[in-house]
């Protein structure tokens, strides 16, 4: 098993540009979500999804677009980059939220 | 809203000692709570999670307990080595919510 993979790992954009960023896990599970982590600040949850079809918002999710067409995949858009979006973003997947998390390696994104 | 807090920041300690950390939350009402480790660049590692009823688990050199009533939490490290050196953090979900809630993490050093 690969576990949870994520697409890029560093990525450089100008403010105004989109990108998105690629999750995918081979663990069969239901609830995938995604992080934001930033110095001083901890992770905090962008948007989830409890299944295939369906997606919530997390605890800051301006400025992010998400879809779930498959179990496996789980893509996090970015629609028009700004500064404040510079982060590391985390991809996790459990069986649900009760259970063990399991997190993808992480992307760097500079928004400049 | 569900805070939660790991005293302190960080952490230097020389190896072979046992150490604590701790995990502080607000809000009693927790379905449980994980304790992940994270190395410098890399994702989150699930070590442990305590269901709301038990009051501790075990893996190796670690234990984790949980006093839910009194909304706290700690990590015991056994016998430090340094490849323990890393971020530790601890997250809660809470009863009827799809999301967990981080601490901000202990920075752990264990110096040869």
């Amino acid at each position: 098993n690969a576990g949870v993979t994520q697409t890029p790992k560093f990525q450089v954009l100008k403010t105004g540009q989109s990108m998105t960023l690629q999750c995918a896990q081979d663990m069969n599970h239901e609830y995938m979500s995604w992080y934001r982590q930033d110095p001083g600040m901890g992770l905090r949850l962008i948007h989830y999804s409890v299944g295939a079809g369906i997606t919530d918002q997390g605890e800051v999710p301006n400025g992010y677009n998400v879809s779930r067409s498959t179990t496996e995949d789980f893509p996090l858009r970015l629609l028009s980059a700004a500064p404040s979006q510079t982060s590391v973003y985390f991809c996790a997947s459990s069986y649900g939220s009760y259970y063990e998390q399991y997190f993808g390696p992480g992307t760097r994104l500079t928004v400049t | 809203k569900q805070e939660v807090t790991q005293i302190p920041a960080a952490l230097s300690v020389p190896e072979g000692e046992n150490l604590v950390l701790n995990c502080s939350f607000t809000d009693s009402a927790i379905y449980n709570l994980q304790w992940f480790r994270q190395d410098p660049g890399k994702g989150l590692t699930s070590l442990l999670l305590i269901q709301s009823s038990q009051r501790e688990q075990t893996s190796g050199r670690l234990n984790a307990s949980l006093d839910k009533s009194s909304g706290r939490s700690t990590l015991y490290i056994a016998a430090s080595q340094p490849g323990d050196s890393a971020t530790y953090l601890c997250a809660v979900s809470r009863e009827g919510a799809q999301k967990l809630v981080f601490g901000q993490g202990t920075r752990l050093t264990i110096n040869p």
